[in-house]
C-alpha cells in the first residue's frame, strides 16, 4: 500500500528554523514528491516539488527563495525546511506524489503536517 | 503570475446536478494542463477526483464526471448527494515542472 507519512505537528516562534518531513512507503521512491500548502480556512497552494532520483527540484515564484524542498532517498524521505519562520507560515502543510505514468496529477497525499508560528 | 479561477461557491439541491469550472486568468484551459481535480471535507486531506481532464481516480463514484467546457475544466456532479457537500479544488500543470491550484469553490447541498 502507497502512503506517505509526514512528520508531526510543530510549534514554533518567528526566526526560528523548522523542517518537516514525509516519508514514502510501499513504492518506489522514484516519483516526483510534492508540497502543498493550506493557510487556516483558505484554499490549497502549490509550492514546489522535487525529483528524489536526482534532487532536481522546481518552486511556485510565491516560494522561490521561501522555503527549501530537499530529499534523502536512502531513507525515501521529503523535507520542506525554513531558515527564519514568520507569523504568516502557520499552516497546515501536505506533501503529495506525482503520478509517474506520464498522466500529470497528484495521486496520493499525505496526513498533513500543522506547523504553528507565533510571533 | 498565472491565476487559475474558480467559483468561490456553488449551492445544488440534493439529487441534483452542478458542474464547477476551472479558468485560466489568461488563456484557455486544454488537456494539455492536465487538469485534475480533488475534493476536501472539514480537517481532512485532499482525496483525488478526476486527473487528465476526464479519468476518474479509484474508487470515485461514477456520479463525478469530467470535461473541458469551452474555455474551462469542468467537474460535473450528477446526483448530488448530502456527503458531496466539500470544498473542491482544481490543478493544472503549466509545464516545466509547475503547478498552480485554483481557489477553491465550497458545494453547498441543500
Amino acid at each position: 500500500e502507497v502512503q506517505l507519512v509526514q512528520s508531526g505537528a510543530e510549534v514554533k516562534k518567528a526566526g526560528e528554523s523548522l523542517k518537516i518531513s514525509c516519508k514514502g512507503s510501499g513504492y518506489s521512491f522514484t516519483y516526483w514528491i510534492g508540497w502543498v500548502r493550506q493557510m487556516p480556512g483558505k484554499g490549497l497552494e502549490w509550492m514546489g516539488i522535487i525529483l528524489p532520483g536526482d534532487s532536481d527540484t522546481r518552486y511556485s515564484p510565491s516560494f522561490q527563495g521561501q522555503v527549501t524542498i530537499s530529499v534523502d532517498k536512502s531513507i525515501s524521505t521529503a523535507y520542506l525546511q525554513w531558515s527564519s519562520l514568520k507569523a504568516s507560515d502557520t499552516a497546515m502543510y501536505y506533501c503529495v506524489r506525482q503520478d509517474g505514468s506520464g498522466t500529470f496529477y497528484f495521486d496520493y497525499w499525505g496526513q498533513g503536517t500543522l506547523v504553528t508560528v507565533s510571533s | 503570475q498565472t491565476v487559475v479561477t474558480q467559483e468561490p461557491s456553488f449551492s445544488v439541491s440534493p439529487g441534483g446536478t452542478v458542474t464547477l469550472t476551472c479558468g485560466l486568468s489568461s488563456g484557455s484551459v486544454s488537456t494539455s494542463h492536465y487538469p485534475s481535480w480533488y475534493q476536501q471535507t472539514p480537517g481532512q486531506a485532499p482525496r483525488t477526483l478526476i486527473y487528465s481532464t476526464n479519468t476518474r481516480s479509484s474508487g470515485v463514484p461514477d456520479r463525478f464526471s469530467g470535461s473541458i467546457l469551452g474555455n474551462k475544466a469542468a467537474l460535473t456532479i450528477t446526483g448530488a448527494q448530502a456527503d458531496d457537500e466539500s470544498d473542491f479544488y482544481c490543478a493544472l500543470y503549466m509545464g516545466s515542472g509547475i503547478w498552480v491550484f485554483g481557489g477553491g469553490t465550497r458545494l453547498t447541498v441543500l
